[in-house]
């Protein structure tokens, strides 16, 4: 079955500068890849997916990459504040069930 | 808002006791999700519903049981738990039947403490 790694489990920057989380998976049949971001006492809220047929994927400040020959993916997250802090999560599936890594908590200093 | 509930949003049971989680998704979804969430782990998949038809069942103790009456509602009946059970339970919805290829929306959660 699909299993996805994600790095670093935390990670602390500097309000504007720039944080980058990345996530390998296993399964090269998996074509669907979202991100989740978890704030504190909330459920995870989609914030950004892509597909196998796209590279790269935009959204403002977030942005997602995937490299399907080397099965990693990576968010993104320009010019960061303090509300960026967060647990996010990275996911992977392929007609099956969301296989989620465990999770990478930001901490964004003002 | 995601458009999921969940109620209660905490709950604190005994070994003995017998209690019922509630989830209701106003999305027009029809695949429906429950997840359990622990402290350093990853979440884990429980179980899912597919039109009201449970199709995946990832090896859950017994003394969870899902019931979903309609693409809607979702349940999930707690009965002898363990502490180890304590646990931030999550219900997600999405569109199906290509479940996870199509976004997937969570509810609040319900944060449950097994005494």
């Amino acid at each position: 079955g699909e299993n996805v790694e994600q790095h670093p489990s935390t990670l602390s920057v500097q309000e504007g500068d720039s944080a980058v989380i990345k996530c390998t998976y296993s399964d090269s049949a998996s074509n669907y890849f979202p991100w989740y971001k978890q704030e504190l006492g909330k459920g995870p809220q989609l914030i950004i997916d892509i597909r196998s047929n796209v590279g790269e994927k935009k959204d403002q400040r977030i942005a997602v990459t995937l490299n399907k020959t080397a099965k990693h993916f990576s968010l993104h997250i320009t010019e960061t504040q303090p509300e960026d802090s967060a647990v996010y999560f990275c996911a992977a599936s392929g007609n099956t069930p969301l296989v989620f890594g465990k999770g990478t908590r930001l901490s964004v200093i003002a | 808002e995601t458009g999921v509930t969940q109620t209660p949003r905490h709950l604190v049971m005994g070994m003995t006791n017998k209690k019922s989680l509630k989830c209701e998704q106003h999305l027009g979804h029809n695949a429906m999700y429950w997840y359990k969430q622990s402290a350093k782990k990853p979440l884990e998949l429980m179980f899912v519903y597919n039109f009201k038809e449970q199709t995946e069942n990832n090896s859950v103790p017994s003394r969870f049981s899902p019931e979903c009456p309609n693409s809607s509602h979702l349940f999930l009946h707690l009965h002898t738990l363990q502490p180890e059970d304590s646990a931030l339970y999550l219900c997600a919805s999405s569109q199906a039947p290509l479940l996870a290829v199509y976004e997937q929306y969570f509810g609040p959660g319900t944060r449950l403490t097994v005494t």
